[in-house]
């Protein structure tokens, strides 16, 4: 089972700031927050990850809560290109190798 | 950098047919991955491998499905028989090394149709 929630679809503006939230109450001290996407018929594709500070890249931010029960993902000016499903992940470690779980993500539309 | 290749990108079978499917990851990677995606879900872990090494293959379906990943390098998936549940896309990824911070790259996929 996922370790995360997040609402099933979202709408934004084109031009406008898309904010993603993603609830994992049960995240351990040792596990970090990943954020992927997927573009329809495409393979996921990698946005941003975080321990427990905020991070920013070229491609979007991530918010994590103090108490790291809660995050969200900023695209600050979602474009029509970013439509697509968007995945939170914790990573659990396990032995060689991280095991990596998706739940059903949030499935964005951004609309001109 | 060339990305994650997957072949065939399209398979449409009968059910109890045999299919195979081949990954090339990305130069230099040790970890590859196996995934399962039905459509409306996400991609759901079918097996790890660390160089030519198993990790996880805890939902591998194994009285159908096999991985192997010789010289770790190349990997293929297979299932025998296919079942009409197997319809799905199927997703390699790699990643560099398994420290705290990978990232995995996907390849496109192969969309599976069993009849």
């Amino acid at each position: 089972d996922a370790k995360t929630t997040q609402p099933p679809s979202m709408d934004c503006a084109e031009g406008r700031a898309a904010n993603l939230p993603c609830n994992h109450s049960t995240i351990s001290g040792n596990e970090y927050v990943y954020w992927y996407r997927q573009i329809h018929s495409q393979g996921p594709q990698y946005i941003i990850h975080g321990l427990k500070n905020n991070e920013t890249n070229e491609m979007a931010s991530l918010i994590i809560t103090e108490d790291r029960k809660s995050s969200t993902l900023i695209l600050p000016h979602a474009t029509l290109r970013d439509t697509a499903v968007y995945y939170c992940i914790v990573r659990a470690p396990n032995t060689g190798g991280f095991k990596t779980i998706f739940g059903a993500g949030t499935r964005l539309f951004v609309k001109a | 950098e060339a990305g994650v290749a997957q072949s065939p990108r399209y398979k449409i079978i009968e059910k109890r047919q045999s299919v195979a499917f081949w990954c090339n990851p990305i130069s230099g990677h040790a970890t590859l991955y196996w995934y399962q995606q039905i459509l409306g879900q996400g991609p759901k872990l079918l097996i790890q491998f660390q160089n030519n090494g198993v990790v996880d293959d805890s939902q591998l379906p194994k009285d159908r499905f096999s991985a192997e990943r010789l010289k770790g390098v190349d990997s293929t998936l297979k299932i025998q028989p296919a079942k009409l549940e197997d319809s799905a896309v199927y997703l390699c990824a790699s990643s560099l090394r398994t420290a705290n911070y990978n990232e995995q790259f996907f390849g496109p996929g192969t969309r599976l149709t069993v009849l």
